[in-house]
């Protein structure tokens, strides 16, 4: 069975980068029928998707997150990364790792979810 | 984007009774060359992740209670729960998965009546 697990600093300080790991056990994140992404949640708000990569390393970001984000993958590990630079209050949230059931150039919906991570900024 | 809204933002339905949730995209979802609708619904619990109820407007995920069922094309979805269980108290959102970047509606929180 798949699951997926979110580790990484609970507290940034504004200005600085967040960065988060999302380790993927049960199933292999280079497989070709899959994407692998970052969707948060600001408290007590609705969800936001930051972005997804496939086992490729081709990449797709939210526009309004690109400038600030990169995904990553460490196949070695089985596992894959988030990187948020010069974060503010706005980026305070539950960020969640998952995987897309997809192909090249194509991914749908989010099947898997971790349980997912609270970060918050601030000084 | 395409921008996904929700009516009612809040509901409340007394159990045994049918919840209605509908979701409106500002573009259309319909692929027509695979003719599906690129819409997904998710059920979310006080402090767990979401959970994927219906996808492709309506193929309910394996292990969804029956109770549970999407329709619409286009533009226009709707979630509905046949007969509300204590267990269905949550937030639900729809989802397009259309376009980059996918998007969500703003949520419908479902209460007990």
């Amino acid at each position: 069975q798949l699951q997926l697990q979110e580790s990484g600093p609970g507290l940034v300080k504004p200005s600085e980068t967040l960065s988060l790991t999302c380790i993927v056990s049960g199933g292999s994140i280079s497989s070709s029928s899959y994407y692998w992404g970052w969707i948060r949640q600001p408290p007590g708000k609705g969800l936001e998707w930051i972005g997804n990569i496939y086992y490729s390393g081709v990449t797709y970001y939210n526009p309004s997150l690109k400038s600030r984000v990169t995904i990553s993958l460490d196949t070695s590990k089985n596992q894959f990364s988030l990187i948020l630079s010069s974060v503010t209050a706005a980026d305070t949230a539950v960020y969640y790792c998952g995987r897309h059931p997809g192909g090249l150039n194509y991914y749908h919906f989010m099947d898997v979810w971790g349980e997912g991570t609270t970060v918050t900024v601030s000084s | 984007d395409i921008v996904m809204t929700q009516s009612p933002d809040s509901l409340a339905v007394s159990l045994g009774e049918r919840a209605t949730i509908n979701c409106k995209s500002s573009q259309n979802v319909f692929y027509s060359s695979n003719n599906k609708n690129y819409l997904a619904w998710y059920q979310q619990k006080a402090g767990q992740p979401p959970k994927v109820l219906i996808y492709w407007a309506s193929t309910r995920e394996s292990g969804v209670p029956d109770r549970f069922s999407g329709s619409g094309s286009g533009t226009d979805f709707t979630l509905t729960i046949s007969s509300l269980q204590a267990e269905d108290v949550a937030v639900y959102y729809c989802h397009q998965y259309y376009s980059t970047p996918i998007t969500f509606g703003q949520g419908t929180r479902l209460e007990i009546k």
